[in-house]
């Protein structure tokens, strides 16, 4: 089956800076991959996906990259804020009718 | 009411006690999960259901009994519970068993 994995488990950084969280994926038919962010406390929530056609996507501060070839999927989050503290969730799956898997997600603290 | 709805929010129990935890969602999804997060750990699958029927059992032990009577309705069914069953239980929905999925806000569960 998939197997999803995410490095680093833990990333700081400054305010201001961007970060980038990537993840590993071992299903060469995947060919779906979301993000889900969930603060503490709170639900993970979807905040960006991309679909194995496409190799970015974007959405305001945040984008998505693949690598079909590597089988890896990275988030981007350009001028960090603090509120961009929270854990962060890649999934993958290959499609509708399977199943998706989750990697262990990756804690992001933004430094005031 | 939208999205997918958990109650109780927050559930403390003895060891001895039976309770359930509901979810409903509203979104017209045919997948329905139940997750177990514990602190600083990644989300845990415990079930899936599609159309009500159950399609996934992560060897969980079988004070937890999961009940799905629509395909817009979860439960799920707890006795004997032992301390270390304290958590957070999240359901999630999803269109196809590949797609994203939904979460509700989850129940924190306290087993005394």
């Amino acid at each position: 089956g998939e197997n999803v994995e995410q490095h680093p488990s833990t990333l700081s950084v400054q305010e201001g800076d961007s970060a980038v969280i990537k993840c590993t994926y071992s299903d060469s038919a995947s060919n779906y991959f979301p993000w889900y962010k969930q603060e503490l406390g709170k639900r993970p929530q979807l905040i960006i996906d991309i679909r194995s056609n496409v190799g970015e996507k974007k959405d305001q501060r945040i984008a998505v990259t693949l690598n079909k070839t590597a089988k890896h999927f990275s988030l981007h989050i350009t001028e960090t804020q603090p509120e961009d503290s929270a854990v962060y969730f890649c999934a993958a799956s290959r499609g509708a009718n399977s199943k998706l898997t989750f990697g262990k997600g990756i804690t992001l603290s933004v430094r005031p | 009411e939208t999205g997918v709805t958990q109650t109780p929010r927050h559930l403390v129990m003895g060891m001895t006690n039976k309770k359930s935890l509901k979810c409903e969602q509203h979104l017209g999804h045919n997948a329905m999960y139940w997750y177990k997060q514990s602190a600083k750990k990644p989300l845990e699958l415990m079930f899936v259901y599609n159309f009500k029927e159950q399609t996934e059992n992560n060897s969980v032990p079988s004070r937890f009994s999961p009940e799905c009577p629509n395909s817009s309705h979860l439960f799920l069914h707890l006795h004997t519970l032992q301390p270390e069953d304290s958590a957070l239980y999240l359901c999630a929905s999803s269109q196809g068993g590949g797609a994203s999925q939904f979460f509700g806000p989850g129940t924190r569960l306290t087993v005394l």
